[in-house]
């Protein structure tokens, strides 16, 4: 089953302002990576924070990492319509690549040019 | 960087027959795949975790027998979805546990 909910669902915002998507878990974590889909397409990593790290950036994104609160947030700073896909958070709980991954429902962001 | 080669990339078939999905490893070995399946607009489910030269691991409510797993070779793994039905219809994705961010381009089943 899913351990991860992420909220929103579905997120509207235009161009040049900000996203934040949250996700939750239930279980403990190595750790949380975030993923994007565009529509009908395979997915593509965007970043992995562990499970001994709070925050990480990587260009325009930043993902915060709360264990006590079984949280992580991803922030896309000054969105553009190529943003526009679904964003999924994924939790590892082994300690190699070879291990499992649990992805949240997602949220779906569109960003209006 | 690793790269996954999936295919066929979108199938319509029809129902009561068979469809094979292949994930190639390029230019490393995956001795682990893992096979999700994801419905319209929701998450992605695992269904199995292929080993290769061992018997695939299916998640619970996952039809061995429908879904068929072969994992023969270090580089090659595939789902064969039998006798479909358009409830089966769904986007498929392979992910190598070679590395953490290798996933194919996925297959999108649609069965008529």
């Amino acid at each position: 089953s899913q351990q991860g909910e992420e909220d929103p669902q579905a997120l509207s915002i235009q161009e040049g302002e900000n996203a934040t998507m949250n996700c939750s878990y239930k279980t403990s974590i190595n750790n949380l990576q975030w993923y994007r889909q565009n529509s009908g397409r395979g997915l593509v990593h965007l970043i992995l924070i562990r499970s001994n790290e709070r925050e990480k950036h990587s260009g325009r994104l930043r993902v915060t990492l709360d264990t006590s609160k079984k949280s992580s947030s991803l922030l896309i700073t000054a969105s553009r319509a190529a943003d526009t896909a679904s964003y999924f958070c994924a939790t590892d709980a082994g300690e190699t690549s070879g291990s499992r991954l649990t992805f949240g429902e997602g949220t779906q962001l569109t960003v209006n040019p | 960087g690793a790269v996954v080669s999936q295919h066929p990339s979108r199938v319509i078939c029809k129902s009561g027959t068979s469809v094979k999905i292949e994930c190639r490893s390029l230019d490393f070995q995956a001795t682990t795949m893992f096979w999700y399946r994801q419905f319209p607009k929701q998450s992605l489910m695992l269904m199995a975790t292929s080993n290769e030269g061992s018997k695939a691991t299916y998640e619970q409510g996952v039809e061995k027998d429908k879904f068929l797993i072969n994992h023969a070779s270090l580089t090659l793994s595939t789902l064969t979805v039998t006798s479909a039905h358009p409830e089966d219809s769904s986007f498929y994705i392979c992910r190598t546990g070679t590395h953490y961010y290798t996933f194919g381009s996925g297959t999108r089943l649609t069965v008529v």
